[in-house]
């Protein structure tokens, strides 16, 4: 069935270094969400990406969908502690206008 | 708007207790869903519905029922709880555009 993986699970990183996570989907997809769910809380919705090749820059979150919108990534540049949490991809199920096929998360972790 | 609202926020029960969760949004969307999060895990879809009076089982939906008889409410019940329905809970609306959370339900069933 449609999968879509996220790597890597956990990724500890110190204050001010760089964070991407990666997510892969064995299916091409109409549109890329990411989110973000800081510790205890829900997830949120960051952004959406639809074009192939799209690139979208959030201060220093930079998203990148894939030429055959398969893949995509987020960048963290020079990470803070406000950045500490999981985030996680999802692309729609085909045929569905909301059904959405959730990665599993990367935890950004800062290193004390 | 207040978004999507969750109530209770914390809960305990006893096995074998029945109870529902409530949802309400206020963004006019077609599409809500209920989700379980267990601890260090990803999301699992339990129950979902794309308009009033549709609704339809997702990946876990053993052990729970919904209904959807307005836009605004999606409420979650769980029939006769057990241990392994410990979990955080939430619900979440879209416009098709970007799923909106509510803040979640924690709950524990001992």
């Amino acid at each position: 069935g449609q999968q879509v993986m996220q790597i890597p699970q956990y990724q500890h990183v110190q204050e001010g270094e760089d964070f991407t996570t990666y997510c892969n989907s064995s299916t091409t997809l109409s549109n890329i969400q990411w989110y973000k769910q800081r510790p205890g809380g829900h997830p949120v919705f960051l952004i959406q990406l639809v074009k192939s090749g799209e690139v979208k820059k959030q201060k220093r979150l930079t998203f990148q969908f894939g030429e055959a919108k398969k893949n995509s990534s987020l960048h963290i540049t020079a990470t803070q502690t406000t950045d500490v949490g999981t985030y996680f991809c999802a692309g729609p199920e085909a045929d569905s206008n909301y059904q959405l096929i959730w990665g599993a998360g990367t935890k950004l972790i800062i290193k004390p | 708007n207040a978004g999507v609202t969750q109530t209770p926020k914390f809960q305990v029960l006893k096995t074998g207790q029945s109870m529902t969760l409530q949802c309400a949004q206020d963004m006019n969307h077609e599409y809500m869903s209920w989700y379980r999060q267990d601890p260090g895990m990803g999301l699992r879809l339990i129950h979902y519905s794309v308009g009033a009076g549709i609704t339809d089982q997702g990946e876990v939906p053993n052990g729970y029922n919904v209904s959807r008889s307005t836009t605004e409410d999606f409420p979650l019940r769980l029939l006769s709880a057990a241990p392994s329905q410990t979990s955080v809970y939430f619900c979440a609306s879209s416009e098709g555009s970007g799923y909106t959370f509510g803040s979640g339900t924690r709950l524990t069933v001992v």
